[in-house]
């Protein structure tokens, strides 16, 4: 079983919609992110969490918001989509402390906002 | 602040072919970690290798090579006899030991095309 999932894997919505992207980790790591990737521009960081209590925003928060229910899982929440926040957005967890910052990844999830 | 710079956006070659993907980093810290991914047209990021910054020594693996040269800043990545199997983008990937946040700075990625 994979050890970073996300769901769902496909998802096609409307401007204006709210959609929610999860993500759940059996590693058992505290720390959890939310990447963007767009072509040429690799991935950029939205929301990163160290725990329960603790969300930061990353380079591109605007217009994301996140969640994190338990250890285990991290959502990403659009409010209102817009259509450029069509992208591939990965879900990755690192230990802590982490030998070398190494960060695992989810298999993304393929967003299209018409 | 950190940066990666991957200059070359797309690479064509013809199967067998030697082909060398750079990466140029930029970093204030003394020590910090380099990362390569590879993302097939299915759209996972697989892991390649990571390398420290105290440690110079180049790796191969495989088909695989890597180079890492501090007086450069660069981590350049080789395959050797390229095949179909190897079309791809490849990601190089920065994180500064400094960094409370383990953050990974992404370069913007090569689009390696091999053709049979």
């Amino acid at each position: 079983d994979a050890d970073v999932t996300q769901t769902p894997r496909n998802r096609i919505t409307k401007t204006g919609k709210r959609i929610m992207l999860e993500c759940s980790q059996t590693k058992g790591h505290d720390r959890m992110y939310w990447y963007r990737q767009d072509p040429g521009l690799g991935l950029r960081l939205i929301y990163y969490s160290f725990d329960v209590k603790d969300i930061n925003k990353g380079e591109i928060s605007d217009g994301y918001s996140v969640s994190r229910q338990a250890q285990a899982k991290f959502s990403l929440s659009l409010e209102s989509a817009i259509p450029n926040q069509t992208a591939l957005y990965f879900c990755a967890t690192s230990d802590f402390p982490a030998t070398y910052n190494e960060q695992f990844f989810g298999p993304g999830t393929r967003l299209t906002v018409l | 602040a950190q940066k990666v710079t991957q200059a070359q956006t797309e690479i064509s070659v013809v199967e067998k072919e030697d082909v060398t993907l750079d990466c140029v980093y930029e970093t204030r810290d003394t020590t910090y970690y380099l990362f390569w991914y590879k993302q097939p047209p299915s759209g996972e990021l697989v892991f390649l290798i990571r390398r420290n910054s105290f440690d110079e020594q180049n790796e191969i693996s495989g088909r695989y090579s890597w180079n890492f040269q501090k007086s450069t800043s660069s981590f350049n990545f080789t395959i050797t006899a390229s095949q179909v199997v190897d079309s791809a983008v490849y990601f190089c990937a920065l994180s500064e030991r400094g960094n409370a946040g383990n953050m990974l700075t992404f370069g913007g990625g090569t689009r390696l095309m091999v053709k049979p």
